[in-house]
């Protein structure tokens, strides 16, 4: 059974560019959340989707936008990036959500200058 | 909100040492306990869980028991290996306050032989 993919790996971009990243849940999950790794800030939730909704939505500003896909594959973008926006950007996916288990990917490497 | 508190690392022990990583919760709800691990350039793989009080999560020699008087989930092991060098974050999923993972601020753990 794959796991959760994540693509690309690691990216590179310039300030004010904007990225989209894309994760493949485990076949039969229906919510994708993403995650941002920081040193400073941890490990913070972003949204999750869930049948092509956003179920819930973290403290991040409007630059940060997502979407899922009937077959619950999902991406998320980031527009007008900042220097700050350098992080590991994790994918979490779930049968329903909530209390079920959460399978991560390896995640993508996010680095802007 | 919710939030989790654990032990700022690294920690640092000898072979077959014992482990203690504590970890402190609050949240507004009843949650599920979580222990994921972080190996080096991946993404989280839970260890193991709890889903009411009193229950005891176990996984590769690893233990946690959810204790709602002491708002505390603390991982334990008796004999750590050098495999087990990893960052190590406890969490909690409260359905009270949507399906995130809120995500403690995690604790590395080194193992030398």
């Amino acid at each position: 059974k794959a796991g959760v993919t994540q693509t690309p790996r690691y990216l590179i971009k310039t300030r004010g560019q904007q990225v989209t990243l894309s994760c493949s849940p485990i076949s039969g999950h229906r919510s994708v959340s993403w995650y941002q790794q920081t040193p400073g800030q941890g490990l913070q939730f972003l949204f999750e989707y869930f049948s092509e909704t956003q179920r819930n939505k973290g403290n991040f500003p409007g630059r940060f936008s997502g979407r899922q896909f009937s077959n619950s594959r999902s991406e998320m973008n980031v527009s007008t990036l900042e220097l700050g926006d350098s992080a590991l950007y994790l994918c979490a996916s779930s049968r329903t959500g909530g209390l079920t288990e959460a399978f991560f990917g390896q995640g993508t490497r996010l680095t802007v200058v | 909100g919710n939030s989790v508190t654990q032990m700022e690392g690294p920690v640092t022990l000898s072979e077959e040492a014992f482990l203690t990583i504590n970890c402190t919760y609050t949240a507004t709800g009843y949650p599920s306990l979580f222990w994921y691990v972080q190996y080096p350039g991946e993404g989280l793989q839970l260890l193991l869980k709890a889903t009411k009080a009193d229950d005891k999560g176990s996984n590769k020699g690893f233990e946690a028991t959810y204790r709602k008087e002491t708002t505390s989930f603390h991982l334990e092991k008796g004999s750590v290996q050098v495999s087990d060098s990893a960052v190590y974050f406890c969490a909690l999923v409260d359905n009270n306050a949507g399906n995130m993972l809120t995500f403690g601020g995690g604790t590395r753990l080194m193992v030398k032989p």
